[in-house]
């Protein structure tokens, strides 16, 4: 079936360690998107990418960092400088260039840093 | 910069009613997309439906329409015979027309529960 994963499913990490959360996707999407989710803040663009090795700063991006190396995967890092970590992140996949077709979402990572 | 606006943070319906969640946006663009998600409490985000700007007739899926005024910027989703499994929250979002810009901007969300 396919269908984008996002892995672990919760993650906890101590304040100051840099953490990575896995998106792969098997729908041969070219254009992949990090989101986070705040109660009562809806979700926020944090980065996206378009295509292989290329990659756009979103509306938050500060303390966050992707890759693309793959066209199947982009993770994120959340970095040390990102002042408040803990949140649900989102990723999404589309086709490139269909701005009609509907982003598909995988099932998330509850991320706890204490 | 695009926003989206969504006033009603908690809704309820009893079960097999009508309800309807509101949603305004503000773009100086002519043509975009218009898009609501559902994310039930599993957090897995689904598409529920979607309208263009340069399309007048409202979209239906099913159980679901929408109400789009686009002189008033104003995106209304109606659930008809609404369900148990329609419990969730319901996010509004903004797309722009232009090719290889797909980014979307999501509403805060409103909760909706069905009172059986």
């Amino acid at each position: 079936d396919g269908g984008i994963t996002q892995s672990p499913k919760y993650l906890f990490r101590k304040e100051g360690q840099n953490v990575t959360l896995s998106c792969e996707q098997n729908l041969n999407h070219d254009a992949m998107y990090w989101y986070r989710q705040d109660p009562g803040q809806g979700l926020r663009l944090i980065y996206y990418s378009q295509i292989v090795n290329d990659f756009q700063k979103g509306d938050i991006a500060e303390g966050y960092s992707v890759s693309r190396e793959k066209k199947e995967s982009f993770p994120l890092t959340v970095t040390s400088a990102q002042k408040n970590p803990t949140a649900f992140y989102l990723c999404a996949s589309s086709k490139y260039g269909t701005p009609a077709d509907e982003q598909y979402f995988g099932p998330g990572t509850r991320l706890t840093v204490t | 910069a695009q926003t989206v606006t969504q006033s009603q943070p908690e809704m309820s319906v009893q079960e097999a009613e009508t309800v309807t969640l509101s949603c305004t946006y503000d773009t100086s663009e002519s043509d975009y997309y218009l898009f609501w998600y559902k994310q039930p409490p599993s957090r897995q985000m689904i598409l529920v439906i979607r309208q263009e700007a340069y399309k007048q007739q409202n979209a239906t899926e099913n159980r679901f329409s929408v109400n789009f005024q686009k002189a008033a910027k104003s995106f209304s989703l109606k659930i008809s015979d609404s369900q148990l499994g329609d419990a969730a929250m319901y996010f509004c979002a903004y797309r722009r027309r232009d090719f290889g810009n797909e980014k979307l901007t999501f509403g805060t969300g409103t909760r909706l529960t069905i009172i059986p």
